[in-house]
């Protein structure tokens, strides 16, 4: 089974600051993905993604497959970017469910 | 288009009783997914279905917990003989096969 590793655990930063979550995992998977969770509120899939980097507005994700490491980057943060952010990769092993990381709470102060 | 739904959206029920939580996913997706998200434990992953395939049931944590997904649209999760350590929220997601899932609110399951 996949084991998925995320960090930091809390990250507090100033608005407008450069922001860096990171994700390793254990066993080699097809793509690995990005979620976004509000307090209080229901789970966002960000990113999937296989290779490479993808951008989405303010937000780049980077895997690095033979590393088995991926990046989650915001650019000028902003408050409303304060969220939990969850990596998640297939479990492996046969079964077909994702594996999570216990997730980074992100507070981006004004 | 709709999203996916689920109901209800908080359940209470006292210890021992049976409970079904309802997943109705977005019309297209043939893969539906349960979650469970609780305090002490995060995210974890239950059951999946795709298609008219066997489902995997790896993620089940006891015999008690059970799900059906008739006609290949919408599931039922069913816990019985309810325990304070279900206590949880119920996340359904569905997809695509291979693409990003999309989550439902939740159900927030309490156990008196």
């Amino acid at each position: 089974k996949n084991e998925v590793e995320q960090s930091p655990q809390n990250l507090t930063a100033q608005e407008g600051e450069f922001i860096t979550i990171n994700c390793s995992y254990s066993v080699g998977i097809s793509a690995l993905h990005w979620l976004q969770q509000h307090p209080g509120g229901g789970i966002v899939s960000l990113f999937m993604l296989s290779s490479g980097k993808k951008k989405h507005g303010r937000l780049i994700a980077t895997i690095n497959i033979q590393e088995k490491h991926s990046s989650l980057h915001i650019t000028a943060s902003h408050p409303r970017d304060s969220a939990v952010y969850i990596c998640a990769a297939p479990s492996g092993g046969g079964a077909d469910g994702l594996t999570f990381g216990k997730g980074t709470h992100l507070i981006i102060q004004p | 288009g709709a999203g996916v739904s689920q109901s209800p959206s908080n359940k209470v029920t006292e210890k021992g009783k049976d409970v079904e939580l309802r997943c109705d996913p977005i019309s297209g997706h043939t893969a539906l997914y349960w979650y469970r998200q609780s305090l002490g434990q995060g995210l974890e992953f239950l059951i999946y279905f795709q298609g008219n395939s066997a489902p995997d049931k790896s993620g089940l944590p006891s015999d008690r917990f059970s799900a059906e997904r008739t006609g290949g649209s919408v599931s039922t999760l069913t816990i019985q003989r309810t325990q304070q350590e279900d206590s949880a929220v119920y996340l359904c997601a569905s997809s695509r096969v291979g693409d990003t899932q999309y989550f439902g609110p939740g159900t927030r399951l309490t156990v008196l």
